[in-house]
C-alpha cells in the first residue's frame, strides 16, 4: 500500500544550528499534512500542518515546505533546542481522518 | 480544556485474553481515531469514530474492534490476544469544525501481551 516515509532514521544538530527534516510521501490523492513531534512516554504532539494548495507555512521557530511536484515534506527548526530532542513524524491524509504516518526521524541535539 | 485521556496507562495479558481501553476525548470534540505504535510498524491507523459511527477503518484483523459512546468516550477492544498485539494503543481526538481537523493524542496505553 501506499506510505509515507522519512528520509533518515536519526540526526544529530548542534544547538542553535537549524534543522531540517525530511519526508517523501507516495499517495498523491492526499492534500493534508502534518509534522508531529513525540517525546518519550507520551502521546504524539501536532507542530505543524499544511494543505496540498500551499507550499510553504510558517510557525513559531519551525516552517513546513510541501514539493507536490516530487511528493517531498520537509519540517525546518530554526535554533534548535534542547527541547526539540524527540522523534518527529511526517503524516499524510487524503481526508482528514486517517492519518497515515512515517517512520520517524529521531533527532538529538548536541549542547 | 483538559487533554486527551487514556486508561489504564499501563496493562499486561497473557496470550487469548482479550482487553478493552478506554479514550475521553477533549470535551466538544466528535471525532476519535485509535493508532496503534510498535517499533517494527511505526504508527498504524485503527479506526475512527464520529457520532457513535465508525467512519474509518484500517487494515486490522476483526480480533480490533471499537465503540464510541454518546458522550464521544471511545473503547477499542482486542479479543484472543497475540504476542504481536504487543504495543502502545494511541487515541486521538478532533474537533471536526470547519478548518479544525488538528488531531490532539492522548499519552497512550502500553499493552504488553506474555
Amino acid at each position: 500500500g501506499e506510505s509515507v516515509g522519512l528520509h533518515l532514521p536519526t540526526l544529530s544538530v548542534q544547538e542553535g544550528d537549524n534543522s531540517i527534516i525530511n519526508c517523501a510521501y507516495s499517495n498523491s490523492a492526499s492534500d493534508y499534512f502534518i509534522w508531529y513531534k513525540q517525546e518519550s512516554g507520551k502521546g504524539p504532539q501536532f507542530i505543524i500542518d499544511i494543505r496540498s494548495n500551499m507550499d510553504k507555512r510558517q510557525g513559531q521557530r519551525v516552517t513546513v515546505l510541501l514539493n507536490k511536484t516530487v511528493k517531498h515534506l520537509s519540517l525546518q527548526i530554526a535554533a534548535t533546542q534542547p527541547g526539540d530532542s524527540a522523534v518527529y513524524f511526517c503524516a499524510e491524509t487524503p481526508n482528514d481522518y486517517k492519518l497515515s504516518f512515517g517512520a520517524g526521524t529521531t533527532v538529538t541535539v548536541r549542547a | 480544556k483538559a487533554g486527551v485521556t487514556q486508561t489504564p496507562r499501563y496493562l499486561i495479558k497473557t496470550r487469548g485474553q482479550q482487553v478493552t481501553l478506554s479514550c475521553s476525548p477533549i470535551s466538544g470534540h466528535r471525532s476519535v481515531s485509535w493508532y496503534q505504535q510498535t517499533p517494527g510498524q511505526g504508527l498504524q491507523f485503527l479506526f475512527e469514530y464520529f457520532s457513535e459511527t465508525q467512519r474509518n477503518k484500517g487494515n486490522f484483523p476483526g480480533r480490533f474492534s471499537g465503540r464510541q459512546f454518546s458522550n464521544s468516550r471511545s473503547e477499542m477492544n482486542v479479543s484472543t490476544l497475540e504476542l504481536g498485539d504487543s504495543a502502545l494503543y494511541l487515541c486521538a481526538s478532533t474537533a471536526q469544525g470547519a478548518g479544525d481537523n488538528e488531531q490532539f493524542f492522548g499519552p497512550g496505553t502500553r499493552l504488553t501481551v506474555l
